[in-house]
């Protein structure tokens, strides 16, 4: 059972625009998030995180939202650049049972920045 | 400062040989992991270490072994190889929430 889904295998926009990459969980003991960005040949780098306390966080050109009731979290990044076009993963963890140390994954989402 | 470092890179095994995947981190981190991810899927977790002396196993065990026997290092050893193997193995180290993780550079194994 699938407890991060990523339903969007690949996601194109264009230079300047908005990207938004959407990430569901299932588990309800879930109670932070992050995005790990991967180039090819290379390990995925941290890019941004969310505790549940919060609605939102900002770095940058990087904005994640979630909206615990949904069970929903998005990435935006505006604006995009060429530079941005990458594999994009969720991740999810629990504070609870001293386990937070250990993420799941999502499938990943391929964001291909046009110029 | 090199973070996470795997070798090797690429490796092509025949079914049924055997072979350890490297890990080093200069961080001193207590937590490592190994993850593979297979095309067009997430990672899976396949074993974890929360300290030197201490490994479990995660989602996807099977077929594989690990060690830890100083904070630095944590090699994946596949015993007898099979092509359901075949995949990019990374590992990842981390001080102790997810933020941390440090993943190394992988290795893509094929079992041919």
């Amino acid at each position: 059972d699938q407890q991060v889904k990523q339903n969007s295998p690949s996601l194109s926009v264009q230079e300047g625009r908005i990207s938004i990459l959407n990430c569901d969980y299932t588990n309800s003991m879930f109670d932070y998030f992050l995005w790990y960005k991967k180039y090819p040949a290379e390990g995925p780098t941290f890019l941004i995180s969310i505790s549940s306390i919060k609605d939102k966080n900002e770095d940058g050109r990087f904005t994640v939202f979630l909206n615990k009731s949904a069970k929903h979290l998005s990435l935006h990044i505006v604006p995009s650049q060429p530079g941005d076009s990458a594999v994009y993963f969720c991740a999810a963890t629990s504070h609870s049972g001293g386990s937070n140390y250990k993420l799941t994954f999502g499938k990943g989402t391929l964001l291909t920045v046009n110029p | 400062n090199a973070g996470v470092t795997q070798t090797p890179k690429f490796r092509i095994l025949k079914i049924g040989q055997s072979m350890t995947l490297q890990c080093t981190q200069d961080m001193n981190h207590n937590y490592m992991y190994w993850y593979r991810q297979d095309p067009g899927m997430g990672l899976k977790l396949i074993y974890y270490s929360v300290g030197a002396g201490i490994t479990d196993k995660g989602e996807v065990p099977n077929g594989y072994n690990v060690s830890r026997s100083t904070t630095e290092d944590f090699p994946l050893r596949l015993e007898l190889a099979a092509p359901s193997q075949t995949s990019v193995y990374f590992c990842a180290s981390s001080r102790d929430t997810g933020a941390g993780y440090t993943f190394g550079s992988g290795t893509r194994l094929t079992v041919v």
